[in-house]
C-alpha cells in the first residue's frame, strides 16, 4: 500500500489561498489520488481526485506533480467552513484499499 | 438519497459486553468500508466488502471483532468481548465500483468501553 505524509497541521487566514501538500512517494503508476476533508463531528467527504494533471472542481484544485511523488490541494480562498482535516488518500491499484492516516488539520483564521 | 446511515449514533457499555454497529449503505452501491477512528491512529480501514463478500479484512485488529453482511442494505461490526481500548469512533462507508467512484460515509458510532 502506497504511504502518504502530510504536516500534521497549518493555518491560514480568512479569504486567502491555502495549499496542502501531500507526500506519496510509493505510489504506483495506476493509483487515484483521493482528497477527503472531515468537518467536526462528521464523517469525511469527498474533496476531489486525480491521476496525473491537474484538476479543478468547486471545491478545491489538485495540483499533481510531474513525478507523481506529491500532489497539492488547493483552496483558492479559505473561509472559515474549510477549518477541518484533510486527507489525501491513494488508491491501491487492483483494490479498493483507501488509506486514509491522520491527514493535516487546517484552521483558519478570521 | 439518504446517504449511509449508521446507528447507534453513541454507545456506552462495559469491557466485556458484547457490542454491534450496524450500517445501511447508499442504495445501488456495490462496496462497503468499515473504518476505525482513534487520536493516536487516525482513521483506518478495518474491512470492506464488495457485493456483500468481505474482501480484505488484513485491517481487523484481532478476533475479538468480526463483520458480516448478510445482504447489500445492511452490515454489521461487531466487537466480542469488547475492552477500553475499543473506544473510537466507527464510520461506515459506501461507493460504486470503478477507479475514480469516491466513498461516502456516514456519520459514525461514538463507542466508549469503561
Amino acid at each position: 500500500d502506497a504511504k502518504t505524509t502530510q504536516p500534521n497541521s497549518m493555518e491560514s487566514n480568512e479569504e486567502e489561498p491555502v495549499h496542502l501538500p501531500c507526500n506519496h512517494s510509493t505510489i504506483s503508476g495506476t493509483d487515484y489520488i483521493h482528497w477527503y476533508r472531515q468537518l467536526p463531528s462528521q464523517g469525511p467527504e469527498y474533496v476531489i481526485h486525480g491521476l496525473t494533471s491537474n484538476v479543478n472542481n468547486r471545491m478545491a484544485s489538485l495540483a499533481i506533480a510531474e513525478d507523481r511523488k506529491s500532489s497539492t490541494l488547493i483552496l483558492h480562498r479559505a473561509t472559515l467552513r474549510d477549518a477541518a482535516v484533510y486527507y489525501c488518500t491513494p488508491r491501491a491499484s487492483g483494490t479498493y484499499k483507501y488509506i486514509f492516516g491522520t491527514g493535516t488539520r487546517l484552521k483558519v483564521l478570521a | 438519497d439518504a446517504g449511509v446511515i449508521q446507528s447507534p449514533r453513541h454507545e456506552v457499555t462495559e469491557m466485556g459486553q458484547e457490542v454491534t454497529l450496524r450500517c445501511k449503505p447508499i442504495s445501488g452501491h456495490d462496496y462497503l468500508f468499515w473504518y476505525r477512528q482513534t487520536m493516536m491512529r487516525g482513521l483506518e480501514l478495518l474491512i470492506y466488502f464488495n457485493n456483500n463478500v468481505p474482501i480484505d479484512d488484513s485491517g481487523m485488529p484481532e478476533d475479538r471483532f468480526s463483520a458480516k453482511m448478510p445482504n447489500a442494505s445492511f452490515s454489521t461490526l461487531k466487537i466480542q468481548p469488547s475492552e477500553p481500548r475499543d473506544s473510537a469512533v466507527y464510520f461506515c462507508a459506501s461507493s460504486r465500483q470503478g477507479l475514480w467512484e469516491k466513498l461516502f460515509f456516514g456519520s459514525g458510532t461514538q463507542l466508549s468501553v469503561l
